[in-house]
């Protein structure tokens, strides 16, 4: 059976410091990966996706970068954090398109505060 | 940008009702997912439905998807306090783009 991991599950951050979210699969090959931001328990964002290493598709313009080193590994970073980008972030991933319809499954998520 | 728009954003009940949730857009999807989440956790899959006029049953809740594919309805019998938490609807676009569009999602609440 396949499983997403997150770490940290949660990290508090001064303004202007560096950021690294760690996001893995295990269990299925060549998946499509996804980066999500979630404001106050309500919609999701989404911020990045990829659908093979070293591809990155971003959707929203920010300081927010993400990088896919390994089929199953997907990191989300920053180089000075914004008290905006306090959030809950959570990393999903689907079977490739050809297979099947998008259906998302998701991680347990990392809640950022940046004070 | 295609959305979709959920109602009620917010819902309290008494064990045992029933409730509907809506999902609706003036855009057409190909599938479209619900999802459950709980507070501190991540949204968990409940269903995907595919086809227009489609319904789907998961024990008490029952899943329809619009005839012309651009709404959907989440409807739950004898509701629990297990039931509670944040439904969020998401509906994936033709084209073969990899990305969900999500609504901002209905919070129930059911009391015992």
């Amino acid at each position: 059976s396949q499983t997403i991991h997150q770490w940290p599950a949660t990290l508090v951050q001064p303004v202007g410091s560096p950021l690294s979210l760690e996001c893995t699969v295990e269990g299925t090959s060549n998946p499509n990966l996804y980066w999500y931001r979630q404001a106050a328990g309500r919609g999701l964002q989404l911020l990045f996706y990829s659908v093979g290493i070293g591809q990155i598709s971003s959707e929203v313009p920010q300081n927010l970068s993400a990088s896919r080193p390994q089929d199953r590994q997907f990191i989300l970073s920053s180089k000075k954090l914004l008290l905006s980008d306090s959030g809950f972030y959570l990393c999903a991933w689907s079977v490739p398109r050809d297979r099947t319809y998008n259906e998302q499954f998701f991680g347990p998520g990392t809640r950022l505060t940046v004070l | 940008t295609q959305l979709l728009e959920q109602s009620p954003q917010f819902l309290s009940i008494q064990e045992g009702e029933n409730l509907t949730v809506y999902c609706n857009s003036s855009s057409v999807f190909s599938s479209l997912q619900w999802y459950r989440q709980e507070p501190g956790e991540g949204p968990v899959l409940l269903v995907t439905v595919v086809t227009g006029g489609e319904v789907k049953k998961l024990k008490r809740l029952t899943f329809q998807f619009g005839d012309a594919r651009k709404d959907s309805s989440l409807h739950i019998t004898a509701a629990q306090p297990g039931d509670t938490g944040l439904y969020l609807c998401a509906g994936e676009e033709g084209g073969s783009n990899y990305k969900l569009t999500f609504g901002k999602g209905t919070l129930l609440t059911v009391n015992p």
